[in-house]
């Protein structure tokens, strides 16, 4: 079954600790991004990954790092997180570049930093 | 900077009536997406429209991309409860691979 895996589906977690959340596609796809989810904001693309070893920031990049050693693995990394990184996040994966091909989106993965 | 904003931020209606939801933004899209997305769910797409004024329908859905390609709209016709969800286009700028989304439309459709 062609899909996009997010682990932890659910973490709660202190400021300051370290944390990733892992991103996998099966489909063989060049794109793959992420999103962070708030209310009244819709989603906010934080990096993106044309390919291996290619990545570039999106619009809310600060406090976040991506790496992409493997074609299907794209994971988030938070280095020192903070309570407003608070946030449901979403990775998806596509053919290609954006814009004209769907966006496959993983099940999403709900941080709480207290 | 919110590129893309949406309205009707909330909706709730009643079955079978018509709604439209609208995308608008003061920047150029090459092209525009709609998808949508239900609780616990990432979103899925629904259309992608790429040409200014084209009009796509996806059964009792209809989409339209502006003449000048800097809005769109989604039109319900006769809305059913299985229509319920987070309403959100996403539009591309030029040929970057950033994809921009909307604000959200969060629609109600009750019996």
């Amino acid at each position: 079954e062609a899909q996009v895996t997010q682990n932890p589906r659910y973490l709660i977690t202190v400021t300051g600790k370290k944390l990733t959340v892992t991103c996998s596609q099966n489909m063989n796809h060049e794109y793959m991004s992420w999103y962070r989810q708030d209310p009244g904001l819709g989603l906010r693309q934080i990096y993106y990954s044309m390919n291996v070893e290619v990545t570039d920031k999106g619009d809310v990049p600060e406090g976040y790092k991506v790496s992409r050693k493997e074609k299907r693995n794209f994971p988030l990394i938070l280095e020192s997180p903070s309570p407003n990184q608070t946030s449901l996040y979403f990775c998806a994966s596509s053919w290609g570049g954006v814009g004209n091909q769907p966006q496959h989106f993983g099940d999403g993965t709900r941080l709480s930093i207290l | 900077t919110q590129l893309l904003e949406q309205s009707p931020q909330f909706l709730s209606i009643q079955e079978g009536e018509n709604l439209t939801v609208y995308c608008n933004s003061s920047s150029v899209f090459s092209s525009l997406q709609w998808y949508r997305q239900e609780p616990g769910e990432g979103p899925v797409l629904l259309v992608t429209v790429v040409t200014g004024g084209e009009v796509k329908k996806l059964k009792r859905l209809t989409f339209q991309f502006g003449d000048a390609r800097k809005d769109s709209s989604l039109h319900i016709t006769a809305a059913q409860p299985g229509d319920t969800g987070l309403y959100l286009c996403a539009g591309r700028t030029g040929g970057g691979n950033k994809l921009t989304f909307g604000t959200g439309t969060q629609l109600k459709v009750e019996l």
